[in-house]
């Protein structure tokens, strides 16, 4: 079992509508999560770490489920320039600094 | 504020070549980490520094790369001899202790796109 995984994808969603992607992780002493996006031909960028509340920015709300050991990203009211790929990122448990990736959503907005 | 900052951002060579990646950290930053990335395999480390000083070399794919960091701000990959497999993105990131447990992640140079025929 992969540490960390997501549906690969792609995800087609028009455009406005809400898309939802989860991402489950293997070892329960991870403490630290967050979704990156990564566009074509682009270095991945932090879109917003995940909190044990859960965290809004804007029409993003993530999400941390600890007992199943999964996270959420959901996106509302989505854009065209939503579309890029997805990367769910965890904390290595025994490592403060070190990150575990998974392979990635590929979410496309159509007009 | 300047980000992490690779060159160069292509390299082509022929095989049996050696290369030469470059990273600057951002400013204050005091940890590096050197990432492969694949169609097939994704994002993997290769190998990280802390405070200058390698921590980690397990995911180095084997002798032909080396890396070091000479100095707080600056770090270099190279390939000897290179050979067509090691064609990839080549990221390097960095990010400040314990800036994980804060929640900042890690920030990314642009990449060196390599290709090796």
């Amino acid at each position: 079992r992969k540490e960390v995984e997501q549906d690969p994808g792609p995800f087609n969603v028009p455009e406005g509508a809400t898309v939802a992607f989860n991402c489950t992780y293997s070892n329960s002493a991870s403490q630290s999560f967050f979704w990156y996006r990564q566009d074509c031909r682009k270095e991945p960028k932090l879109l917003m770490s995940v909190y044990s509340s859960g965290n809004e920015d804007g029409r993003f709300t993530a999400q941390l489920n600890r007992a199943s050991q999964y996270i959420s990203l959901l996106i509302r009211d989505s854009k065209l320039s939503d579309s890029a790929t997805y990367l769910c990122v965890v904390n290595k448990a025994d490592s403060n600094y070190q990150l575990i990736w998974g392979a990635g959503t590929k979410l496309i907005i159509k007009p | 504020d300047a980000g992490v900052i690779q060159s160069p951002r292509h390299e082509v060579t022929e095989m049996g070549q050696e290369v030469t990646l470059r990273c600057k950290l951002i400013s204050g930053h005091n940890s590096l980490f050197w990432y492969r990335q694949t169609m097939m395999r994704g994002l993997e480390l290769l190998i990280y520094f802390n405070n200058n000083v390698p921590i980690d070399d397990s995911g180095m794919p084997e002798d032909r790369f080396s890396a070091k960091m000479p100095n707080a701000s600056f770090s270099t990959l190279k390939i000897q001899p290179s050979e067509p497999r090691d064609s990839a993105v080549y990221f390097c990131a960095s990010t400040l202790i314990p800036g994980i447990k804060g929640g900042y992640g890690y920030t990314f140079g642009s990449g060196t796109r390599l290709t090796v025929v």
